[in-house]
C-alpha cells in the first residue's frame, strides 16, 4: 500500500524569506506524486505534480518539489514567501492503477509572518 | 469553464437521518471521486465512478454510497447518520477516458455536513 508522511504539521515563516515543506513517501510501486493547497473555506487547488518525468517539477506561484527516489522525499520549495502562500498544504500519493484513488497526507498548515 | 459543483455548500441533520450529496463534475470529465476530510482523520477516499459504474472504494461502511448518473452527475448518500460523519466531503472530477489514468483531480469546494 502506498502512503505519505508530512514531517511538519505547522510551519511558520516571515514574508520574504523561502519556505521549505518535508513529505516522505512510501510506495511498492512508481507513484505519481502530488502537491495540492487548501485555502480556508475552499475546495483542494493542484499545485504541481511528478510523474516520472522530471526529478525537479515547478508548479504554480513559484512553487517547486523535488522527487529524490534515494531518500523516498518530495520536498516542496519556494524563495519567497508571501502573505497569500498562507494556507493548508497536502502531499499526495496516487494509487496503484491510477489518480482516481488519491492518498493524502495529514498536511502543513503554512503561517506567513508580516 | 465551470469548475466542479457541489450542492449544497452547508448541511445540518440530525443523528440517524440520512443525506444526499451532489456533485457536477467539469464538462467532459467522466470519473467522479468522493473524499471524507475531517481534523481527526484528514481527507480519506470514499469512492470513484466512472461511466455510471464504481470502480474503486475506500474503507467506509456500508452507510455510504454513492451513484454516477449517465451525464457524470454524481450523488453519494449517508444514511442513519452518527455524530462522527460530521465532516467536509469533497468531490473530485478527471478526464478519464477509459482505464485509470494519470490525469489531474479538480476538486470542488465541498459539502460541509454537521450532524447533531
Amino acid at each position: 500500500a502506498q502512503s505519505v508522511t508530512q514531517l511538519d504539521s505547522h510551519v511558520s515563516v516571515s514574508e520574504g524569506t523561502p519556505v521549505l515543506l518535508r513529505c516522505n513517501y512510501s510506495s511498492s510501486y512508481s507513484p505519481s506524486l502530488f502537491w495540492y493547497v487548501q485555502h480556508p473555506n475552499k475546495g483542494l487547488q493542484l499545485l504541481l505534480k511528478y510523474t516520472s518525468a522530471a526529478t525537479l517539477v515547478k508548479g504554480i506561484n513559484g512553487f517547486e518539489a523535488e522527487f529524490k527516489k534515494s531518500e523516498t522525499s518530495f520536498h516542496l520549495t519556494k524563495p519567497s514567501a508571501h502573505m497569500s502562500d498562507a494556507a493548508e498544504y497536502f502531499c499526495v500519493v496516487s494509487g496503484r492503477f491510477g489518480n482516481e484513488k488519491l492518498t493524502f497526507g495529514t498536511g502543513t498548515r503554512l503561517t506567513i509572518i508580516p | 469553464k465551470a469548475g466542479v459543483t457541489q450542492t449544497p455548500r452547508y448541511l445540518i441533520k440530525t443523528r440517524g437521518q440520512q443525506v444526499t450529496l451532489s456533485c457536477s463534475p467539469i464538462s467532459g470529465h467522466r470519473s467522479v471521486s468522493w473524499y471524507q476530510q475531517t481534523p481527526g482523520q484528514g481527507l480519506q477516499f470514499l469512492f470513484e465512478y466512472f461511466s455510471e459504474t464504481q470502480r474503486n472504494k475506500g474503507n467506509f461502511p456500508g452507510r455510504f454510497s454513492g451513484r454516477q448518473f449517465s451525464n457524470s452527475r454524481s450523488e453519494m448518500n449517508v444514511s442513519t447518520l452518527e455524530l462522527g460523519d460530521s465532516a467536509l466531503y469533497l468531490c473530485a472530477s478527471s478526464w478519464a477516458k477509459g482505464p485509470p489514468s494519470d490525469t489531474e483531480a479538480f476538486f470542488g469546494q465541498g459539502t460541509r455536513l454537521t450532524v447533531v
